[in-house]
């Protein structure tokens, strides 16, 4: 059961374009959505992560936006440059009794091209 | 700094053998959670480890175990290994393990099982 639905599984876009990547999850108790950015060969990185009380939440060039009610969420990246091309996954937050848990979407390659 | 390291890099196992994997934390961090990367799939959480206590653990057989030592370091057990088990093993350490402290990840052990 996937809990976290990701779209597009890849996209490609030019160089100072913006890239939507949006996020679907079907379990309310998720507390927190980060998202990651992984390059070849490399471990997922923390990119930009909100609170579900929050609509919105931008650092520099990234932006998520929350919809609570429709429980989705989406990254946007403005002025997409080439080095922006890597793997990014939409994940979820769960805090249990004593421990936490994070919950992954399938991911979306990015290229953007020069 | 050093960050999350893990070891080995790759590994290449036949079916039925058994693995092991290590990972030490960043200095600091208390707790370790494994993650297990199919290719072409999002991370997907195997344990949480706090306090030399396992305090989660996600939906995998027992095959798969792990310890955490008192340095905090982890290593993740794999028996009776099979084709399926073949991935990119993820440490990831935090603080601790019930907040919203980012998870750091490791580069990864990439496992491939023959």
């Amino acid at each position: 059961q996937q809990q976290v639905k990701q779209s597009p599984q890849s996209l490609i876009v030019q160089k100072g374009g913006i890239s939507i990547i949006n996020c679907a999850y079907e379990n309310t108790a998720f507390d927190y959505f980060p998202w990651y950015q992984q390059f070849p060969g490399k471990g997922p990185a923390l990119l930009i992560a909100i609170r579900p009380d929050v609509s919105e939440k931008k650092e520099g060039r990234f932006t998520i936006s929350f919809n609570k009610s429709a429980k989705q969420f989406s990254l946007h990246i403005m002025d997409s440059q080439p080095g922006d091309s890597a793997t990014y996954f939409c994940a979820a937050l769960r805090l249990n009794s004593g421990y936490s848990t994070l919950t992954f979407g399938k991911g979306t390659m990015l290229l953007v091209s020069p | 700094d050093a960050g999350v390291t893990q070891s080995p890099t790759h590994l290449i196992k036949t079916r039925g053998q058994h693995v092991t994997l290590r990972c030490s934390p960043i200095s600091g961090h208390k707790s370790v959670s494994w993650y297990q990367q199919v290719l072409g799939q999002g991370p997907q959480f195997i344990f949480q480890y706090y306090e030399k206590e396992e305090r989660g653990r996600g939906n995998f057989p027992d095959r798969f175990s792990a310890r955490q030592f008192p340095n905090y370091s982890s290593e993740l057990n794999v028996n009776a290994l099979l084709l399926g088990d073949s991935a990119l093993y993820l440490c990831a350490s935090s603080l601790n393990g019930n907040s919203y402290n980012e998870q750091f990840f490791g580069p990864g052990t990439r496992l491939t099982v023959l």
